[in-house]
């Protein structure tokens, strides 16, 4: 099925530790984007990027790294982790693409740092 | 710079009662809105979307919401609660929207929906 593909679903990092969320997507769209859930919050936006090429901060960069590596491919590092970033990361993608319009979630990855 | 509010962190209705979520938006030039649902343990589904066409939009599972400019609000609603409405609902804005894309989401602080028999 055509969609968002977030890994891994869940990961426990000590503090300090870095690691990499890994998404791709296979429906052409343009834009890719990196949200961080946590309770009460919403959905906050840490890096996106408009087309393959391109990333900008969002609206909570600190902490994180990202790679736009092709069209379908966006990863979310965190160099050295911190117990702040105990969190859900969703990423989505948007576009103009296979089935018309569409801003698509991957299924989260839940990530603690202990 | 975009925002949204939702009124309400909880909202608890009977089954089979009328469903009314709130949410209110600021952006300085015509938004795109969106409602998502999320539950337990999984990703954002959207239900519906308003992208400047009809005024009122209707979405899944009966869901539907109502664009009013002059109130800045896109708020939800659904005529008859259903036990498998229980979930989290987010309200979400986007301004950037145009070529190829419909830009960053900014989303509103979420609204847990509890539906009892």
């Amino acid at each position: 099925n055509a969609g968002v593909t977030q890994t891994p679903k869940f990961q426990v990092l000590k503090t300090g530790q870095s690691m990499t969320l890994q998404c791709a997507q296979d429906m052409n769209h343009n834009s890719m984007y990196w949200y961080r859930q946590d309770p009460g919050m919403g959905l906050r936006l840490i890096y996106y990027s408009a087309s393959e090429g391109t990333t900008d901060k969002g609206e909570v960069p600190n902490g994180y790294n990202v790679s736009r590596l092709n069209k379908r491919e966006f990863s979310l590092r965190l160099e050295s982790a911190a117990p702040s970033q105990t969190s859900v990361y969703f990423c989505a993608s948007s576009g103009h693409g296979t089935g018309g319009w569409g801003y698509t979630f991957g299924s989260g990855t839940r990530l603690t740092v202990v | 710079a975009q925002s949204v509010t939702q009124l309400g962190s909880h909202v608890s209705v009977s089954e089979g009662a009328l469903v009314l979520l709130r949410c209110n938006y600021s952006s300085s030039v015509p938004p795109y809105l969106f409602w998502y649902v999320q539950y337990p343990n999984q990703g954002l589904q959207l239900l519906l979307k308003y992208t400047s066409a009809a005024t009122l939009v209707k979405g899944i599972n009966g869901f539907e919401a109502e664009f009013k400019k002059s109130e800045t609000s896109f708020h939800l609603t659904k005529p008859s609660a259903h036990m498998s409405d229980a979930a989290e609902y987010f309200c979400a804005v986007s301004t950037d929207a145009g070529g190829t894309s419909y830009g960053k989401l900014t989303f509103g602080q979420g609204t847990i929906l509890t539906v009892h028999p």
